[in-house]
């Protein structure tokens, strides 16, 4: 199994500002994700981590409100741009092996203010 | 994109109570997971499961592929078990995508 660090756990942040979220995992894997779960929802799969390319976004997500890096196959980071209060969510870090078992980082919990 | 419904959405149980958690989905799929997920929003593997049965401790785990669902069952509840519990699955036909339910909100009282 993976063991997924993800910093910081939680934050406030102030509105217009911008925070950047680290995961990093024990082992080198293929697939690395990030998603967003608002207050009360399921998860939504915000992208795909892509090492040494740009990340892939689902719908409704873009590449300007949520840069993301992926320098190496154990390390990733989301950063929320120009943050709102309706940015205010836990994001986690996922990682995989193909269809194999998925693991998640410990989430950061972001409140906008 | 595959469809992946849970039951119940919502669970009241006296500690001490076993209770079934159900996850249906709408295509084939080549991975199912459940997760638990705590208070503090960390998502705990509880199991790897396409198909087959699986048990660990009080927890155990029923998917039958071909028919497209899959139950997880809690026995002699404890107030740890609440939570809310989520099923994802990733569709045979796509790899790249985890779909989630949304999940059964779990609350065991004492």
């Amino acid at each position: 199994s993976a063991v997924i660090s993800q910093k910081p756990s939680r934050d406030i942040c102030q509105r217009g500002t911008s925070l950047t979220i680290q995961c990093q995992v024990d082992s080198q894997v293929t697939m690395m994700f990030w998603y967003r779960q608002q207050p009360g929802q399921s998860l939504t799969l915000i992208a795909t981590a892509n090492q040494g390319s740009e990340a892939t976004y689902e719908s409704g997500f873009v590449i300007d409100k949520f840069p993301i890096s992926r320098p190496n196959l154990t390390f990733s980071t989301l950063t929320v741009s120009n943050m709102s209060p309706e940015d205010s969510s836990i994001y986690l870090c996922s990682v995989r092996d193909s269809v194999t078992e998925a693991f998640f980082g410990q989430g950061t919990r972001l409140t906008v203010v | 994109g595959i469809q992946v419904e849970q039951s119940p959405p919502d669970l009241i149980l006296q500690e001490g109570a076993n209770s079934t958690l159900r996850c249906n989905f709408s295509d084939s799929v080549n991975n199912l997971q459940w997760f638990h997920q705590n208070p503090w929003g960390q998502l705990i593997n509880l199991f790897y499961i396409p198909s087959g049965t699986k048990q660990n401790g009080r927890l155990s785990a029923t998917t039958v592929a071909t028919e497209r669902y899959s139950l997880l069952y809690i026995s002699s509840s404890q107030t740890t078990d609440s939570g809310v519990y989520f099923c994802a699955v990733i569709s045979s036909y796509n790899f790249n995508k985890f779909y989630f339910g949304s999940g059964t909100k779990l609350n065991v009282k004492p």
